[in-house]
């Protein structure tokens, strides 16, 4: 089976940067996403890592690392509307994606 | 229309009622899921439709019955379901299964009494 471990929360203040790591113990890994979710909202797609390294998308940043079973979404310039709620999720051959418990970003003024 | 809509939002029920959750997508995919999320838990995939195959998750009890009478229309049928049962319910739909670009509806909030 599949198993995803995130923090559960993370509290950060507006304009700086938080990192929210994600290790995972899969079979046939494909690649790691990144999906964010407000309260009573959607989850929405956020990034894609099939490849080790990193891969930017204006203020959010996505890493990973096959060999070390880790990833890390990370978030700069914090806004206030950034507060939600951050899911890891693997892809594991044409199985659809398995996603971690989410780790709730909180941003203070 | 936004990409995947989820009927009704809201749905509270009696663990003897039957009720039939509805999800629609706009976007052309041709698979759609059904994932549970509840508390401080990770989204528990619930079953999956697709060209290729139509996957479930074993540990999903048979009181939840899928339907995909077509690509762009899935439902979730419920009947004497349990409080542990209450979640948030979310269609996603994606080109292809294993996409990993997946696009949900809002969800549906259960509870059940």
């Amino acid at each position: 089976g599949q198993s995803l471990e995130q923090p559960s929360e993370v509290t950060a203040v507006e304009g700086a940067i938080v990192q929210i790591n994600c290790t995972y113990q899969t079979s046939g890994f494909y690649g790691l996403s990144w999906y964010q979710q407000h309260d009573g909202g959607a989850p929405t797609f956020l990034s894609y890592n099939a490849l080790d390294g990193l891969e930017e998308t204006g203020r959010f940043s996505s890493f990973l690392s096959r060999s070390d079973s880790y990833g890390y979404l990370l978030l700069q310039e914090l806004q206030m509307k950034d507060s939600a709620s951050y899911f890891c999720a693997v892809k594991t051959g044409r199985r659809a994606l398995t996603f971690g418990s989410g780790t709730r970003l909180q941003v203070q003024p | 229309e936004t990409g995947v809509t989820q009927t009704p939002r809201h749905l509270v029920m009696g663990m003897t009622n039957k009720k039939s959750l509805k999800c629609e997508q706009h976007l052309g995919h041709n698979a759609m899921y059904w994932y549970k999320q509840s508390a401080k838990k990770p989204l528990e995939l619930m079953f999956v439709y697709s060209l290729e195959e139509r996957v479930e998750n074993n540990s999903v009890p048979s009181r939840f019955s899928p339907e995909c009478p077509n690509s762009s229309h899935l439902f979730l049928h419920l009947h004497t379901l349990q409080p542990e049962d209450s979640a948030l319910y979310l269609c996603a739909s994606s080109q292809g299964s294993g996409n990993t670009e997946a696009f949900f509806g809002q969800g549906t909030r259960l509870t059940v009494v």
